[in-house]
């Protein structure tokens, strides 16, 4: 099983509003990743959790919140966001340096 | 930083080879993955490549030379689902497993 889910699949949201994105799988990778896409553009890295911590952020404003519950679990917690941070949030895992897995995304717009 | 260039657009035909170039300059390399995206789907992986030398999957098959900083991907008996980005990605040692993406290659298979 090679499954990255994701929730929700679309999200519309106000600048004012909080929102999660969540993030599961059951590989037993102990690397968790979120990504933001924009349109006809590559994934950018955003956030890296080994081993359940927080190890890579990158320069990310702190309206995006990680949190990585459990091994399984990876969550994005959102407030305050700007339109401009509307785009394809990907999650992915992996077995430490290999090849990561990509969730279908979340597409959120901020109204 | 890192640098990673591939050209902006292919177009092939149907039945054909199609050669994908990536040339790349980074500090603590780490290895090279290939990933396909179709529109509005999450990246699926392709292939990895950390040492010198031709990997072979299938119809695709990717190549690495370290010394020149470059990769290519070689995808034969071109079908039309094969029409998507390729995304060369490359990891940096240290701190997780970061990959940064290229720009993308958008491929056009036709008749």
């Amino acid at each position: 099983d090679t499954e990255v889910t994701q929730t929700p699949k679309h999200l519309v949201m106000g600048m004012t509003n909080k929102k999660s994105l969540k993030c599961e799988q059951h590989m037993g990778h102990r690397a968790m990743y979120w990504y933001k896409q924009k349109a006809k553009k590559p994934p950018e890295l955003m956030f890296v959790y080994s081993y359940e911590k927080l190890s890579i952020n990158e320069s990310v404003p702190s309206r995006f919140s990680p949190e990585c519950p459990n091994s399984s679990l990876l969550n994005l917690h959102l407030h305050a966001l700007q339109p401009e941070d509307s785009a394809l949030y990907l999650c992915a895992s992996s077995q430490e340096s290999r090849e990561q897995y990509f969730g279908p995304g979340t597409r959120l717009t901020v109204t | 930083g890192q640098n990673i260039d591939q050209p902006t657009e292919m177009t092939a035909t149907e039945g054909a080879i199609v050669q994908i170039n990536c040339t790349y300059q980074t500090s603590g390399f780490n290895g090279l993955f290939w990933y396909q995206q179709h529109a509005g789907e999450a990246p699926t992986f392709l292939s990895y490549n950390v040492l010198d030398g031709l990997e072979e999957k299938g119809r695709f098959s990717s190549f690495l030379s370290r010394s020149k900083g470059y990769s290519y991907l070689l995808l034969k008996e071109l079908q039309m689902k094969d029409s998507a980005s390729y995304l060369c990605a490359v990891s940096r040692s240290g701190g997780g497993n970061k990959l940064t993406f290229g720009t993308g290659t958008q491929l056009k298979v036709e008749l």
